[in-house]
């Protein structure tokens, strides 16, 4: 069955320091790959996707995620993190890519603590 | 991308009774989905809105509990019925235009007493 995992249920980082979250999928052909963010009280931010071509893509709030087809993975990093980007940040497959996105699989959320 | 609005954004609600979930978009979209987010937890599908016909149910979810409505291309509607504690959870409803890409609302949060 599809599946999405993400191992690290709970990361804190200090400020200014960099940030990888990872994401590993498990789906027969090239999925279509979404990292979400959530922050508290709020519903869910697209902040980038992976759908074909350049295996790095760049996204919002100064974040990129790389496509590792080897690895099913799809791991989201942040050079330099800052306070705001305390949050839950949720990695997702779409499994039927035919013009529109069908179904989204989540994978169980990483929640992202900053210090100061 | 779409400007999505959900109401209620709250509420708490009695054991046994019903509660209707609207979903609007700015725009026209291809695809309108209704999702559940337990209290802490990941999100699950609970249906796709077809416009004019019956919503696709995913494995686990039924009409009679959880009926939809898609009028047309701009707002749905999900219904929450004879509820019980268990239903105690986020409700979002997402669209997929012709990007490809999904985009979520705001979410209700249910309270079920």
């Amino acid at each position: 069955a599809q599946s999405v995992t993400q191992p690290d249920i709970h990361i804190t980082v200090s400020e200014g320091a960099s940030l990888e979250l990872r994401c590993n999928y498990s789906y027969g052909a090239t999925p279509y790959l979404f990292w979400y963010v959530q922050s508290p009280g709020q519903g869910l931010q697209l902040l980038l996707k992976y759908f074909s071509g350049d295996t790095l893509v760049q996204g919002i709030k100064g974040f990129e995620a790389e496509f590792k087809r080897s690895q099913s993975s799809f791991n989201l990093r942040k050079p330099s993190v800052h306070w705001s980007d305390a949050a839950e940040y949720f990695c997702a497959v779409a499994l039927t890519p035919s013009g529109n996105t069908g179904k989204l699989i989540f994978g169980q959320g990483t929640t992202l603590q900053v210090k100061p | 991308s779409a400007v999505i609005s959900q109401k209620p954004s709250r509420d708490i609600c009695q054991r046994g009774t019903s509660l209707t979930i609207q979903c609007q978009v700015d725009s026209q979209v291809t695809m309108m989905f209704w999702y559940r987010q337990q209290p802490g937890q990941s999100l699950t599908l609970i249906a796709t809105a077809n416009q004019g016909s019956e919503a696709t149910y995913e494995s686990g979810f039924v009409i009679d509990k959880f009926p939809i409505s898609r009028p047309n291309l701009t707002f749905s509607t999900l219904t929450v019925s004879n509820m019980s504690p268990e239903d105690s959870s986020i409700y979002l409803c997402s669209v997929a235009s012709r990007g490809r890409e999904q985009y979520f609302g705001p979410g209700t949060r249910l309270t079920v007493t």
